[in-house]
């Protein structure tokens, strides 16, 4: 009954710390995405994984790497943080099938501020 | 491409009134329109699919193919309706993506 669970709550990095946020789901779900929300502008897509193995490019993804060794985990990681990485991270993942998508289970956010 | 737009970023009304979030989209293709509901910095919920037609809360929701629109109604506002609203669309035909809008206050006032 977890959905998506993600790790830390919050942060506090200096400038250049790398971190890794982490994202996991028990829903046997494909499909695994990672957002940043800003005041004023939305959820902004950084990247987003179709299935194990399989990664790609969202709005935003300067700055953010991420893999998927597995079909539950999504970590996310910021190589040198700055100071414009303060947000609220939400990962989210949801079941797709024949095509169709049954809408996106979200995780409870990681706020980060990189001071 | 696929692209989101919510033009009005605060909604404010009174208890009572009927309610309309507005959200436009442009995608090349069959879209899956979502509205999600984020309450109070919690963590967003999905409020309607599109292809459900489903009537969570009192809200509906109708895809129109031809003004490309998928607004959300309410009839009688409610102070608990009070929230962030987004709207997304997801493209199976473009990567498999979940795009969001810039969202929607709404504050129902007393």
């Amino acid at each position: 009954n977890a959905g998506v669970t993600q790790t830390p709550k919050f942060q506090v990095l200096k400038t250049g710390q790398s971190m890794t946020l982490q994202c996991a789901q028990d829903m046997n779900h494909e499909y695994m995405s990672w957002y940043r929300q800003d005041p004023g502008m939305g959820l902004r897509l950084i990247h987003y994984s179709v299935g194990a193995g399989i990664t790609d490019q969202g709005e935003v993804p300067n700055g953010y790497n991420v893999s998927r060794s597995t079909t539950e985990d999504f970590p996310l990681r910021l190589l040198s943080a700055a100071p414009s990485q303060t947000s609220v991270y939400f990962c989210a993942s949801t079941l797709v099938v024949a095509g169709v998508a049954y809408g996106y289970t979200f995780g409870s956010g990681t706020r980060l501020t990189v001071v | 491409a696929q692209r989101v737009t919510q033009p009005e970023k605060l909604l404010s009304v009174f208890k009572g009134a009927p309610v309309e979030l507005k959200c436009n989209y442009s995608y090349s293709g069959s879209p899956e329109l979502f509205w999600y509901v984020q309450y109070s910095r919690q963590r967003l919920q999905l409020l309607l699919r599109h292809i459900s037609r489903e009537s969570i809360k009192g809200f509906t929701a109708d895809l129109n193919k031809g003004e490309t629109s998928f607004h959300l109604k309410k009839p009688f506002a409610q102070e608990e309706d009070s929230a962030m609203y987004y709207c997304a669309l997801w493209g199976y035909n473009q990567g498999g993506k979940l795009i969001f809008g810039q969202g929607t206050e709404l504050s129902v006032k007393p």
